[in-house]
């Protein structure tokens, strides 16, 4: 079955270094990959999103890589801040348009 | 431009009893989204609309959850009767393209459900 795994459920970094989230999954073949971020009690909010055919996206400070082979998305956040802690999920989708499939999601705590 | 609207935000209900959500997704989104949050989880689709048809619905529990989307704007989604298990938060979402393909989701807050 489809699995899609966010590489630890917490990760703590200082203000100001950059925070990489992991994103694997199996058996699934994505047309596209979507990262968002949830903070508690607030429904997700999109940030980035990236296709198969392409290698890397950025945003602001946000950087997002997508490598089928290895069949892993990594998600990026330079210059941490405080206001950066939060849930960050993964999501994939495919070609037939069908709905996203998300991830347990990583929480992201920056400390000043 | 407002967003995803979901109500109630919070509900509380003993086992068995009935509960329904309701979401008005943005203006001109064709495509909704129900998902299930458990607390530590990623959210689980529920059920898909395009309109008001339904795309998919694999994964509803389809003896106790029903969902419609009259006229393919707002959209209801309702249990009966609840278990322990189904204690979770409700997300609605809506997509501005057909089928749902390569868009952003916009989601609403969520309607947070406790079964005692």
């Amino acid at each position: 079955s489809q699995k899609i795994e966010q590489n630890s459920e917490a990760l703590n970094i200082q203000e100001g270094k950059t925070a990489t989230l992991t994103c694997n999954y199996t058996n699934y073949s994505p047309a596209y990959l979507q990262w968002y971020r949830q903070d508690p009690g607030r429904g997700p909010v999109f940030l980035l999103l990236i296709r198969e055919n392409e290698k890397e996206k950025r945003k602001e400070r946000l950087k997002v890589t997508f490598d089928t082979t290895l069949k892993q998305s990594l998600f990026h956040i330079t210059a941490s801040q405080p206001a950066d802690s939060a849930t960050y999920l993964c999501a994939l989708g495919n070609q037939a348009g069908t709905a996203l499939i998300f991830g347990k999601g990583t929480t992201l705590s920056v400390s000043s | 431009e407002a967003g995803v609207a979901q109500s109630p935000r919070y509900k509380i209900i003993e086992k068995r009893q009935s509960v329904a959500f309701w979401c008005n997704p943005i203006s001109g989104h064709a495509t909704l989204y129900w998902y299930q949050q458990i607390l530590g989880q990623g959210p689980k689709l529920l059920i898909q609309f395009q309109n008001n048809g339904v795309v998919d619905d694999s994964q509803l529990p389809k003896d106790r959850f029903s969902a419609e989307r009259l006229k393919g704007v707002d959209s209801t989604l309702k249990i009966q009767p609840a278990k322990l298990e189904d204690s979770a938060v409700y997300l609605c979402a809506s997509s501005v393209l057909r089928g749902g393909n390569t868009g952003e989701l916009f989601f609403g807050e969520g309607s947070r459900l406790t079964v005692l």
